[in-house]
């Protein structure tokens, strides 16, 4: 099965700065790569997800890039603010007829220092 | 605004009960899942039903159960509770054909003792 790998698993950065969290992953049938953000106390929130296709995708101070040949994906976080603390998980999936399976890394701890 | 609700975000149990944990999703969503969460080991997929009546074991099924009889409601049983499932647990809902977007109840934290 998919084995998605992400680091760093903390990661402390001074307001204003950029953060930037890296995924790799096993299955090269892997076509569909979510982030998620997860507050405390509260569930994980869809934040930017891209697909095969496309080697980079924004979204205000939010960007993700994938190199399929590489396997691995990352997600860069610009101009940091003290409400983007929180954890960040990435995510693989084969986008495959019949396929449910979402395979989460560990998760990254992002800390933004005011 | 899509929304899963978990019935208990706190629950204390003790060893060898019956744990029910109940979820509900208001966008007639087919697909439904239970993630385990612990520190250091990210969200691990338990069960997960992609129709009413149907389920699939994930990654970790060993000493769970779920059942779907309504659409809208998929429940996760631990038949006889133990210790080493004090977990958060999470609840998803995914909606037509399924591209990939989960949506995230707010979690049940069960502390077995």
């Amino acid at each position: 099965g998919e084995n998605v790998e992400q680091h760093p698993s903390t990661l402390s950065v001074q307001e204003g700065d950029s953060a930037v969290i890296k995924c790799t992953y096993s299955d090269s049938a892997s076509n569909y790569f979510p982030w998620y953000k997860q507050e405390l106390g509260k569930g994980p929130q869809l934040i930017i997800d891209i697909r095969s296709n496309v080697g980079e995708k924004k979204d205000q101070r939010i960007a993700v890039t994938l190199n399929k040949t590489a396997k691995h994906f990352s997600l860069h976080i610009t101009e940091t603010q003290p409400e983007d603390s929180a954890v960040y998980f990435c995510a693989a999936k084969d986008s495959g007829a019949g396929s449910y399976q979402l395979t989460f890394g560990k998760g990254t701890k992002l800390s933004v220092i005011p | 605004d899509v929304k899963v609700t978990q019935s208990s975000r706190y629950l204390v149990k003790r060893t060898g009960e019956k744990v029910f944990l109940e979820c509900v999703q208001d966008m007639d969503h087919e697909n439904m899942f239970w993630y385990r969460q612990d520190p250091g080991l990210g969200l691990r997929l338990i069960y997960f039903s992609y129709d009413v009546k149907m389920k699939e074991k994930g990654d970790i099924p060993e000493g769970y159960s779920v059942s779907r009889e309504k659409k809208e409601r998929f429940s996760l049983i631990l038949e006889s509770a133990s210790t080493n499932q004090t977990s958060m647990y999470l609840c998803a809902s995914g909606g037509p054909g399924w591209g990939g977007e989960l949506f995230f109840g707010e979690g049940s934290r069960l502390t077995v003792l």
